[in-house]
């Protein structure tokens, strides 16, 4: 069975620091894998994926992942963070042929001043 | 393209009442799914339904059930409400294909059960 771990329920990082959100996945086929950001009141939206073609993937708003099969990881990175950047970002993965996502539990990223 | 839109955005109910939400996908796509978000529990795979057919279906007691119309509008259903019933539920829209597609998910519809 698939499943994504999610390290870490709460992230800070000061304006223009780093982002390193972290997600681990377990799958016996070869995944797609996705990271979607949810702003309060709001739906999922899709920052990027992986779907076995490059293994660094870009991004919407200057987010991207790397895609290690030798340590199961897709963890997301921003190299600066902007207080827009605030909101909850979930890791998700689906086996080819189908659109059942199993998602992380999720992380609330704070962005501090 | 007008993205995913679901109705209502917000929604009461009591304890043992039944509820309906509606999903309208992207123009164009066939493909709808539903997913639960709680607290608890994260998000969660309904179903999903392509060419007015379920595909596929996620753990989740009868209670919970679904239907696409010919135009691609999905509703989902759920009967005798429980307190644990509270969550945003979440539609997602797709071409069908599966082939390397993305999901995009509509705003949700938040409902609260008393």
């Amino acid at each position: 069975a698939q499943s994504v771990t999610q390290l870490g329920s709460h992230v800070s990082v000061s304006e223009g620091a780093l982002v390193l959100l972290r997600c681990n996945y377990s799958s016996s086929v070869p995944p797609y894998l996705f990271w979607y950001v949810q702003y309060p009141n709001q739906g999922l939206q899709l920052l990027l994926k992986y779907t076995s073609a490059a293994t660094l993937v870009k991004g919407i708003n200057g987010f991207e992942a790397e895609f290690k099969k030798s340590e199961t990881s897709f963890h997301l990175t921003k190299p600066s963070a902007h207080m827009s950047d605030a909101a909850e970002y979930f890791c998700a993965v689906s086996e080819e042929g189908t659109y059942k996502y199993i998602f992380g539990t999720g992380t609330r990223l704070k962005v501090l001043a | 393209k007008a993205g995913v839109t679901q109705t209502p955005r917000y929604l009461i109910k009591t304890r043992g009442q039944q509820v309906t939400l509606s999903c309208s996908p992207i123009s164009g796509h066939r493909s709808v799914s539903w997913y639960q978000q709680t607290p608890g529990q994260g998000l969660q795979f309904l179903f999903e339904y392509f060419s007015e057919t379920q595909r596929n279906k996620g753990n989740f007691p009868g209670r919970f059930s679904g239907r696409q119309f010919s135009n691609s509008r999905s509703e989902m259903n759920v009967s005798t409400l429980e307190l644990g019933d509270s969550a945003l539920y979440l539609c997602a829209s797709s071409q069908g294909s599966y082939n390397q597609e993305t999901q995009y998910f509509g705003p949700g519809t938040r409902l609260l059960v008393l």
